[in-house]
């Protein structure tokens, strides 16, 4: 399995702030990174598909970046409403493994 | 609108096999490109993909649990069932179904999730 590696486990910003959130692959997985955002209770929301493509709905302040093993998960400017847990998952090969997650905190 | 819900039973005992179905709306089995999976939440934890059927009928299961999962769809119902086998309380997750698309692949819409028990 490919195993996905985030970091920090935590993350903390103000409001307005820029965070950045990454999440390494144990071996190459080309551009097939997602990253997901979870509130408390719901379902995981696709925020970035394919490392860098902004998914339909989602605000432009959301970025992705990466290839290959590394990817960044970048915010700005933060929002209140950002509060969540943000998984990153691998589409390359099977199981389309999670990464463990970041809280963020504003 | 897009919509999928799961249904099934919330406990089961160790042992038993767990079946759940996953009812959407709003986009069809049949086209190109788009399958239906099945990803399971523990309390507390990181999702874990489970398994995926395609339009084409083409299947991908976890391959630390392949022996235990088996995944059939009814375009004409637009139904998607998920069986999972000899249930053991570590399996004790929230289970979600999902659409997958392609071009790259990727989980664009969930279901809310059952929450599923195993006790004695």
């Amino acid at each position: 399995d490919i195993q996905m590696t985030q970091t920090p486990t935590s993350l903390s910003g103000s409001v307005g702030a820029t965070v950045t959130f990454t999440c390494r692959a144990s071996e190459s997985v080309g551009h097939n990174l997602n990253w997901y955002q979870q509130k408390p209770g719901k379902a995981p929301k696709v925020l970035i598909y394919g490392a860098s493509r902004l998914q339909s709905g989602v605000p432009s302040r959301f970025s992705g970046r990466g290839s290959g093993a590394f990817f960044t998960l970048t915010i700005s400017p933060l929002q209140f409403e950002d509060v969540a847990t943000y998984y990153c998952q691998q589409t390359s090969s099977v199981p389309y493994t999670f990464g463990q997650g970041t809280d963020l905190e504003i | 609108q897009i919509t999928l819900k799961e249904s099934g039973p919330t406990l089961v005992k160790p042992t038993q096999t767990l079946t759940l179905t996953c009812t959407f709306s709003g986009f069809s089995l049949s086209t190109t490109g788009v399958g239906v999976g099945w990803i399971r939440q523990p309390p507390r934890k990181a999702p874990e993909w489970l398994t995926v059927i395609y339009w084409n009928d083409d299947k991908k299961h976890s391959p630390s649990l392949k022996t235990r999962l088996a995944i059939t769809k009814d375009t004409s119902k637009n139904q998607v069932v998920f069986t999972m086998s000899q249930m053991d309380p570590v399996d004790t997750a929230t289970y979600f179904c999902a659409r997958h698309m392609f071009g790259p692949e990727y989980l664009d819409q969930w279901g809310q999730g059952i929450p599923v028990t195993v006790s004695s």
